[in-house]
Protein backbone atom coordinates (compact mmCIF):
# COMPACT_ATOMS: atom_id res chain seq x y z
CA UNK A 1 0.00 0.00 0.00
CA UNK A 2 1.57 2.86 -0.89
CA UNK A 3 -1.16 5.86 0.57
CA UNK A 4 -0.93 7.83 3.24
CA UNK A 5 -0.88 5.39 6.86
CA UNK A 6 -2.01 6.50 10.15
CA UNK A 7 -1.16 4.94 13.22
CA UNK A 8 -3.13 3.95 15.60
CA UNK A 9 -6.50 4.04 14.19
CA UNK A 10 -8.33 4.43 17.38
CA UNK A 11 -7.30 5.58 20.69
CA UNK A 12 -9.07 5.94 24.10
CA UNK A 13 -7.44 8.07 26.76
CA UNK A 14 -8.04 8.94 30.06
CA UNK A 15 -7.82 12.71 30.53
CA UNK A 16 -5.19 14.30 31.21
CA UNK A 17 -2.82 11.67 29.85
CA UNK A 18 -0.68 12.33 26.74
CA UNK A 19 -0.94 10.41 23.46
CA UNK A 20 1.27 10.41 20.73
CA UNK A 21 -0.13 9.40 16.77
CA UNK A 22 2.09 8.95 13.72
CA UNK A 23 1.93 9.48 9.96
CA UNK A 24 3.46 7.57 7.58
CA UNK A 25 3.49 9.91 4.23
CA UNK A 26 3.41 8.72 0.42
CA UNK A 27 7.18 8.56 -0.05
CA UNK A 28 7.57 11.44 -3.13
CA UNK A 29 5.83 13.81 -1.30
CA UNK A 30 7.75 16.54 0.59
CA UNK A 31 4.63 18.49 2.49
CA UNK A 32 2.75 16.87 4.95
CA UNK A 33 -0.53 18.03 6.60
CA UNK A 34 -1.74 17.38 10.46
CA UNK A 35 -5.72 18.42 10.22
CA UNK A 36 -8.95 17.94 13.08
CA UNK A 37 -12.05 16.68 12.09
CA UNK A 38 -15.09 17.02 14.87
CA UNK A 39 -18.72 16.14 13.05
CA UNK A 40 -20.11 17.94 10.77
CA UNK A 41 -17.31 20.05 10.26
CA UNK A 42 -14.62 20.25 7.62
CA UNK A 43 -11.32 19.55 8.34
CA UNK A 44 -9.53 22.27 10.51
CA UNK A 45 -5.74 23.20 9.63
CA UNK A 46 -3.08 22.58 12.57
CA UNK A 47 -0.35 22.47 10.95
CA UNK A 48 2.64 21.20 7.69
CA UNK A 49 5.31 20.98 6.90
CA UNK A 50 7.90 20.42 3.95
CA UNK A 51 10.11 18.51 4.11
CA UNK A 52 11.38 18.59 7.84
CA UNK A 53 10.78 22.23 8.82
CA UNK A 54 7.46 23.25 10.30
CA UNK A 55 6.07 25.82 8.03
CA UNK A 56 2.77 27.04 9.68
CA UNK A 57 0.66 26.22 12.87
CA UNK A 58 -2.84 27.64 13.42
CA UNK A 59 -3.00 29.38 15.89
CA UNK A 60 -5.53 28.20 16.83
CA UNK A 61 -3.55 25.34 18.32
CA UNK A 62 -2.92 24.88 22.25
CA UNK A 63 0.65 24.86 22.94
CA UNK A 64 -0.31 21.02 24.21
CA UNK A 65 0.29 20.04 21.00
CA UNK A 66 3.29 19.49 19.14
CA UNK A 67 4.26 18.20 16.01
CA UNK A 68 7.50 16.87 14.46
CA UNK A 69 9.21 15.42 11.06
CA UNK A 70 12.24 14.42 11.82
CA UNK A 71 14.30 13.72 8.29
CA UNK A 72 11.49 14.89 6.35
CA UNK A 73 9.66 11.42 6.23
CA UNK A 74 7.10 10.01 8.87
CA UNK A 75 5.25 12.74 11.44
CA UNK A 76 4.17 12.80 14.60
CA UNK A 77 1.41 14.22 16.33
CA UNK A 78 2.03 14.74 20.27
CA UNK A 79 -1.25 15.69 22.50
CA UNK A 80 -0.27 16.20 26.20
CA UNK A 81 -2.44 16.65 29.08
CA UNK A 82 -5.32 16.00 26.90
CA UNK A 83 -9.43 16.92 27.26
CA UNK A 84 -12.39 15.95 26.62
CA UNK A 85 -12.99 18.65 24.38
CA UNK A 86 -9.70 16.94 22.31
CA UNK A 87 -11.83 14.15 21.18
CA UNK A 88 -11.98 14.08 17.18
CA UNK A 89 -10.75 12.59 14.27
CA UNK A 90 -7.27 13.50 13.20
CA UNK A 91 -6.37 13.71 10.12
CA UNK A 92 -2.67 13.48 8.38
CA UNK A 93 -2.33 14.29 4.49
CA UNK A 94 0.48 14.73 2.29
CA UNK A 95 0.90 16.51 -0.97
CA UNK A 96 2.22 17.48 -4.21
CA UNK A 97 0.21 19.81 -6.03
CA UNK A 98 -2.97 17.86 -4.54
CA UNK A 99 -3.26 16.69 -1.08
CA UNK A 100 -4.78 12.76 -0.21
CA UNK A 101 -5.50 12.23 3.06
CA UNK A 102 -4.64 8.74 5.38
CA UNK A 103 -7.63 7.10 7.43
CA UNK A 104 -7.31 8.75 10.22
CA UNK A 105 -6.96 8.35 14.12
CA UNK A 106 -9.96 8.49 15.88
CA UNK A 107 -9.23 10.06 19.48
CA UNK A 108 -11.86 9.57 22.33
CA UNK A 109 -11.19 11.42 25.76
CA UNK A 110 -12.66 9.96 28.46
CA UNK B 1 -9.43 35.81 6.80
CA UNK B 2 -9.40 33.04 3.82
CA UNK B 3 -12.68 31.31 3.99
CA UNK B 4 -14.38 28.42 2.26
CA UNK B 5 -18.77 28.25 2.07
CA UNK B 6 -20.44 25.73 0.17
CA UNK B 7 -24.19 25.30 -0.05
CA UNK B 8 -26.75 23.69 0.56
CA UNK B 9 -25.72 22.28 3.76
CA UNK B 10 -27.23 19.04 3.07
CA UNK B 11 -28.97 17.56 0.54
CA UNK B 12 -31.59 14.70 -0.18
CA UNK B 13 -32.28 13.64 -3.84
CA UNK B 14 -33.42 10.55 -5.43
CA UNK B 15 -31.65 8.20 -7.81
CA UNK B 16 -31.34 9.24 -11.13
CA UNK B 17 -31.16 13.00 -10.51
CA UNK B 18 -29.07 15.97 -11.02
CA UNK B 19 -27.22 17.57 -8.22
CA UNK B 20 -25.16 20.86 -8.37
CA UNK B 21 -22.92 21.60 -5.27
CA UNK B 22 -21.57 25.14 -4.44
CA UNK B 23 -18.23 26.41 -2.70
CA UNK B 24 -17.37 30.25 -3.16
CA UNK B 25 -14.14 31.29 -1.09
CA UNK B 26 -12.56 34.28 0.37
CA UNK B 27 -8.89 34.45 -0.31
CA UNK B 28 -6.20 37.26 -0.51
CA UNK B 29 -4.05 34.52 -3.13
CA UNK B 30 -5.08 31.77 -4.82
CA UNK B 31 -3.33 28.81 -6.16
CA UNK B 32 -6.12 26.44 -6.31
CA UNK B 33 -9.27 24.61 -5.14
CA UNK B 34 -10.23 20.99 -4.80
CA UNK B 35 -12.68 19.03 -4.07
CA UNK B 36 -12.99 15.62 -1.64
CA UNK B 37 -15.78 12.99 -1.51
CA UNK B 38 -15.86 12.07 2.41
CA UNK B 39 -18.00 8.71 3.40
CA UNK B 40 -17.05 7.34 6.71
CA UNK B 41 -13.41 7.58 6.83
CA UNK B 42 -11.07 10.06 5.16
CA UNK B 43 -11.96 12.53 2.03
CA UNK B 44 -11.06 11.05 -1.10
CA UNK B 45 -10.11 13.51 -3.69
CA UNK B 46 -11.63 14.03 -6.92
CA UNK B 47 -10.58 17.10 -8.66
CA UNK B 48 -7.84 20.17 -8.47
CA UNK B 49 -9.14 23.55 -10.37
CA UNK B 50 -6.54 26.15 -10.81
CA UNK B 51 -8.29 27.86 -14.41
CA UNK B 52 -11.32 29.88 -14.66
CA UNK B 53 -14.17 28.16 -17.13
CA UNK B 54 -12.12 24.84 -17.45
CA UNK B 55 -14.45 22.16 -16.50
CA UNK B 56 -12.81 18.80 -15.16
CA UNK B 57 -14.96 15.58 -15.80
CA UNK B 58 -14.63 11.77 -13.71
CA UNK B 59 -17.22 9.90 -14.91
CA UNK B 60 -20.54 11.59 -13.80
CA UNK B 61 -18.72 14.39 -11.72
CA UNK B 62 -17.85 17.26 -13.08
CA UNK B 63 -16.63 20.57 -11.77
CA UNK B 64 -15.93 23.90 -12.78
CA UNK B 65 -14.18 27.35 -11.27
CA UNK B 66 -15.16 31.15 -12.00
CA UNK B 67 -12.13 32.90 -10.58
CA UNK B 68 -13.43 35.85 -10.76
CA UNK B 69 -16.90 35.63 -9.16
CA UNK B 70 -14.82 33.52 -6.73
CA UNK B 71 -16.87 29.96 -6.66
CA UNK B 72 -16.85 26.81 -7.83
CA UNK B 73 -19.41 24.33 -8.46
CA UNK B 74 -19.64 20.25 -8.46
CA UNK B 75 -22.42 18.37 -10.49
CA UNK B 76 -23.83 15.04 -10.25
CA UNK B 77 -25.42 13.65 -12.81
CA UNK B 78 -27.15 10.26 -12.80
CA UNK B 79 -26.48 10.32 -9.11
CA UNK B 80 -26.49 6.54 -7.84
CA UNK B 81 -26.93 5.67 -3.75
CA UNK B 82 -23.09 5.21 -3.80
CA UNK B 83 -22.67 9.14 -3.98
CA UNK B 84 -24.09 9.50 -0.42
CA UNK B 85 -21.21 11.47 0.85
CA UNK B 86 -19.96 14.85 2.30
CA UNK B 87 -18.40 16.91 -0.34
CA UNK B 88 -15.71 18.86 1.12
CA UNK B 89 -14.19 22.14 -0.98
CA UNK B 90 -10.56 23.43 -0.25
CA UNK B 91 -8.78 26.14 -1.38
CA UNK B 92 -4.98 26.20 -0.89
CA UNK B 93 -3.33 29.82 -1.16
CA UNK B 94 -0.34 30.92 -3.20
CA UNK B 95 2.63 31.30 -1.18
CA UNK B 96 1.59 29.11 1.47
CA UNK B 97 0.35 25.04 0.50
CA UNK B 98 -2.03 25.22 3.82
CA UNK B 99 -5.72 24.10 2.42
CA UNK B 100 -8.64 25.31 4.01
CA UNK B 101 -11.73 23.41 4.06
CA UNK B 102 -15.47 24.33 3.90
CA UNK B 103 -17.81 22.38 6.18
CA UNK B 104 -18.71 20.59 3.65
CA UNK B 105 -22.27 19.17 1.31
CA UNK B 106 -23.83 16.06 2.86
CA UNK B 107 -25.61 14.62 0.07
CA UNK B 108 -28.23 11.54 0.69
CA UNK B 109 -29.29 9.72 -2.18
CA UNK B 110 -32.32 7.42 -1.91
CA UNK B 111 -33.21 4.31 -3.86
Amino acid sequence: DTGVSQNPRHKITKRGQNVTFRCDPISEHNRLYWYRQTLGQGPEFLTYFQNEAQLEKSRLLSDRFSAERPKGSFSTLEIQRTEQGDSAMYLCASGGSEAFFGQGTRLTVV
Amino acid sequence: EDKVVQSPLSLVVHEGDTVTLNCSYEVTNFRSLLWYKQEKKAPTFLFMLTSSGIEKKSGRLSSILDKKELFSILNITATQTGDSAVYLCAHCTSGTYKYIFGTGTRLKVLA
